[in-house]
């Protein structure tokens, strides 16, 4: 069965700092992989999505993500954080040609002034 | 812009009463899904819908039902709301290579 795992429930780092959220996905095939941002109160918004091809892939505000079939990880980055990053970011998993999105728990990130 | 509406934002439900959670898209997407997100488990799938006329159980179909009266529209419904049904839900649609949008969610409290 597909399953992610979200290891950090909480994240804090400081300005300017850079970032990683770690993601570790279980499935037999390669799957697709997402990462949703949620700011308070709000519904989740797509961050980036990976399918196929190169392993780093770019999202929106600066955020990249890498996948690694080797390590079945698929880990948000962010060089430089801003306060207004601090939100729960979800990683995401489906099998190719689904939508049904499989969540992991979330890490709550803030962003310490 | 791709749109999806949840109705209503926050509801408070007696033990044993009837809920019904409405979501509207404008996206004309052929899915819509009901997730409901709790502290710890982020967010699991209750039921989805491939298009109108159309649902399926998710992974905790318990003690909810859902309708697809049209491409548009997609309820939950409790028949029998328990307290173990508060939590925040939220609906989505999507379709096989597009993003899948959420809406803002609704608060559910059950007493």
């Amino acid at each position: 069965a597909q399953s992610v795992t979200q290891p950090d429930a909480r994240v804090t780092v400081s300005e300017g700092a850079s970032l990683q959220l770690r993601c570790k996905y279980s499935y037999s095939a390669t799957p697709y992989l997402f990462w949703y941002v949620q700011y308070p109160r709000q519904g989740l918004q797509m961050l980036l999505k990976y399918y196929s091809g190169d392993p780093v892939v770019q999202g929106v505000n600066g955020f990249e993500a890498e996948f690694s079939k080797s390590d079945s990880s698929f880990h948000l980055r962010k060089a430089s954080v801003h306060w207004s990053d601090s939100a729960v970011y979800f990683c995401a998993v489906s099998a190719s040609g689904s939508w049904q999105l499989i969540f992991g728990s979330g890490t709550q990130l803030t962003v310490m002034p | 812009e791709a749109a999806v509406t949840q109705s209503p934002r926050n509801k408070v439900a007696v033990t044993g009463g009837k809920v019904t959670l409405s979501c509207n898209q404008t996206n004309n997407h052929n899915n819509m899904y009901w997730y409901r997100q709790d502290t710890g488990h982020g967010l699991r799938l209750i039921h989805y819908s491939y298009g109108a006329g159309s649902t399926e159980k998710g992974d905790i179909p318990d003690g909810y039902k859902a309708s697809r009266p049209s491409q548009e529209n997609f309820s939950l419904i409790l028949e029998l709301a328990t307290p173990s049904q508060t939590s925040v839900y939220f609906c989505a649609s999507g379709d096989a290579g597009t993003e899948v949008f959420f809406g803002k969610g609704t608060r559910l409290t059950v007493v």
